[in-house]
């Protein structure tokens, strides 16, 4: 398809395991976003990808979440040993080349949550 | 410091009526702004931005000003519909990064 697609849609995990969620952007856009949204609260930024490096991790909440990116298309951000507290809507974005002057176009996202 | 708030969680307006979204922001270097509208299990879109050289930006039903003495923001919808009813965020640009604000839940009421 021509958007940003996520997979899975949905995720339902118990606490402590691992889970990986992917993210394939738009064709030809540089760079990629990764934010979540907890329950009730505004989009956080958790890391920011231009091609396959990624300059900006300051967002990651804790060791437990890392992300890489590919061929400079499909990321993946992994959470391990996850914990209620990291159930939230996990939204992927790609734009052209990461001006901030740029739209971002989101993905439908990955509801995670953690029993 | 870098936060963009939207301090009012929700908004209901009449069809037909005016909708205005408030969004303020700390600190003052040259940035961009945009709205971006998000509808339930849906990504959000893209809806209108305003460079920090400009106080205003007009697309169709949808004007964003920015009164930048105040560190403020706002998007007017004229007139609303209920189409409209969904999620508003306002997100800051600055180096590569958006952050974005908290949303505004926005019900345009028939």
């Amino acid at each position: 398809g021509a958007g940003v697609s996520q997979s899975p849609s949905n995720k339902v995990t118990e606490k402590g395991k691992d889970v990986e969620l992917r993210c394939d952007p738009i064709s030809g856009h540089t760079a990629l976003y990764w934010y979540r949204q907890r329950l009730g609260q505004g989009l956080e930024f958790l890391i920011y990808f231009q091609g396959n490096s990624a300059p900006d991790k300051s967002g990651l909440p804790s060791d437990r979440f890392s992300a890489e990116r590919t061929g400079e298309s499909v990321s993946t951000l992994t959470i391990q040993r996850t914990q209620q507290e990291d159930s939230a809507v996990y939204l992927c974005a790609s734009s052209s080349q990461g001006f901030t002057n740029e739209k971002l176009f989101f993905g439908s996202g990955t509801q995670l949550s953690v029993l | 410091d870098q936060q963009v708030k939207q301090n009012s969680p929700s908004l209901s307006v009449q069809e037909g009526r005016i909708s205005i979204l408030n969004c303020d922001y700390t600190n003052s270097m040259f940035d961009y702004f945009l709205w971006y509208k998000k509808y339930p299990a849906e990504g959000p879109t893209f809806l209108i931005s305003i460079s920090s050289i400009k106080d205003k930006n007009e697309d169709g039903r949808f004007t964003v000003f920015l009164n930048k003495s105040a560190k403020h923001l706002s998007l007017h919808i004229v007139p609303s519909q209920p189409g409209d009813s969904a999620v508003y965020f306002c997100a800051r640009g600055a180096g590569n990064m958006l952050t974005f604000g908290g949303g505004t839940r926005l019900m345009v009421k028939p």
